[in-house]
């Protein structure tokens, strides 16, 4: 079955730097992701997507990057910030517009003062 | 605008019984979904409801319930609870009409509904 995952469940960086969190995907036929940030107590919160025509997305502070030909997704967010500690998902779908997605099992970001 | 609002926010129950929760999507948005999020298991999609209709379901078994009305909320049941149905339940909404340009794949979701089942 469709599986996503992320490669490390923890990781801690220095207030300032860059970081970079990294998803493997299964499913060839996916052809939308998204990157979701989920504060303690929070639902998630939509950070940034791509579409599988597109190798590189950026958005403010951070940009995705996708390699379909290895099915690797990744997260880069740049100057980072004590509010950008979080847990990460990144989640897919086979057809845009569809609201079922299939959710990696998520990055812990803490980052340090 | 007001965000995704669900309703209880934490409830405890116990084996057997029945729980709905509720979901208010965002003013305009006609797509409700439910994820049920498990430390185990993490975010797992349940159904998704567009114009009161389910569009899609996941894996879960008939215990699982939806529904949404004409006003776009939506409510999610699940009867005969067990151990395993203790979660964070989410419902995510979004902009969504019948037409592919206009839609946006963007999901806001809520703060959840928090069930424990003892």
């Amino acid at each position: 079955g469709e599986s996503v995952g992320l490669h490390l469940p923890t990781l801690s960086v220095q207030e300032g730097d860059n970081s970079i969190i990294n998803c493997a995907y299964s499913n060839s036929a996916s052809d939308y992701f998204i990157w979701y940030k989920q504060e303690s107590g929070k639902g998630p919160q939509f950070i940034i997507d791509i579409r599988s025509n597109m190798d590189k997305r950026q958005g403010q502070r951070v940009t995705v990057l996708l390699n379909k030909t290895v099915k690797h997704l990744s997260l880069q967010i740049a100057a980072t910030q004590p509010g950008d500690s979080a847990v990460y998902f990144c989640a897919e779908n086979n057809n845009f517009g569809n609201e079922k997605l299939t959710f990696g099992t998520g990055t812990r970001l803490t980052i340090i003062p | 605008k007001a965000g995704v609002t669900q309703t209880p926010r934490y409830l405890i129950k116990t084996r057997g019984q029945q729980v709905t929760l509720s979901c208010s999507p965002i003013s305009g948005h006609r797509s409700v979904s439910w994820y049920q999020q498990t430390p185990g298991q993490g975010l797992q999609f349940l159904f998704e409801y567009f114009s009161e209709t389910q569009r899609n379901k996941g894996n879960f078994p008939g215990r699982f319930s939806g529904r949404q009305f004409s006003n776009s909320r939506s409510e999610m049941n699940v009867s005969t609870l067990e151990l395993g149905d203790s979660a964070l339940y989410l419902c995510a909404s979004s902009y969504r009409s019948r037409s592919p340009l206009e839609t946006s794949g963007e999901l806001f979701f809520g703060e959840g509904s928090r069930l424990t089942v003892l």
